[in-house]
């Protein structure tokens, strides 16, 4: 398996624009996590989903921020319109099942100015 | 509710020295225990785990982690540090009735020759 599979790996985007990340889960993975990491404020969870259905979206930051899964080998992680403080590395993992050991992407690292 | 605690920071130690990171824990029930390791510019990558069983848990590379429910800690060892492993370690919790694992703030390890 090629593993947890981001993209994509580099962003750079003005403000106010609109960014979607992509992510593709490892096949037979039936939770997937979008996470979110800087400096600042070190890893953060933003959503979570379990057999393609968001189960809890409390860390999302705020309502420019949305996320889908519209089948189990796919997510979309979108910014509308994006803010230069939206700069970060987002990750996106997967699991066999919530909870035991994730298998992380290789991150989008997002900048944007 | 469940949480994770790393103390500090940062640890430095010498190569061929042994190394310790620690982590402490609470869980109202009974925690599954992961360690992660995170090499610049790449994604967490999964070290080891405890489920059950086994107070001693051995991982990846050579790393080695002890499970202690007394003092509700999960240490990460390694009896004989390489440079190769200076990164940053992060321990994770899940509480077997929660649906998700909540991380610890991360510790960043650096190996000296």
């Amino acid at each position: 398996d090629a593993g947890v599979i981001q993209s994509p790996r580099h962003e750079v985007t003005e403000m106010g624009q609109e960014v979607t990340l992509r992510c593709k889960p490892i096949s037979g993975h039936n939770s997937l996590f979008w996470y979110r990491q800087t400096m600042m404020r070190g890893l953060e969870l933003l959503i979570y989903f379990n057999n393609n259905v968001p189960i809890d979206d409390s860390g999302m930051p705020e309502d420019r921020f949305s996320a889908k899964m519209p089948n189990a080998s796919f997510s979309t992680l979108k910014i509308q319109p994006s803010e230069p403080r939206d700069s970060a590395v987002y990750f996106c993992a997967s699991s066999l099942q919530t909870g035991l050991g994730y298998t992380f992407g290789s991150g989008t690292r997002l900048t944007v100015v | 509710a469940q949480s994770v605690a790393q103390p500090e920071d940062q640890v430095n130690v010498a190569e061929g020295n042994p190394l310790t990171v620690k982590c402490t824990y609470s869980v109202s029930g009974n925690p599954y225990l992961f360690w992660y390791v995170q090499y610049p510019n790449r994604g967490l990558q999964f070290l080891l785990k405890y489920i059950t069983g086994d107070n001693l848990v051995k991982g990846s590379y050579g790393f080695e982690a002890e499970f202690n429910k007394s003092q509700t800690s999960f240490h990460l060892k390694k009896p004989s540090a390489l440079v190769s492993d200076s990164a940053l370690y992060f321990c994770a919790v899940r509480d077997t009735n929660a649906g998700k694992s909540t991380f610890g703030d991360g510790t960043t390890l650096t190996v000296k020759p």
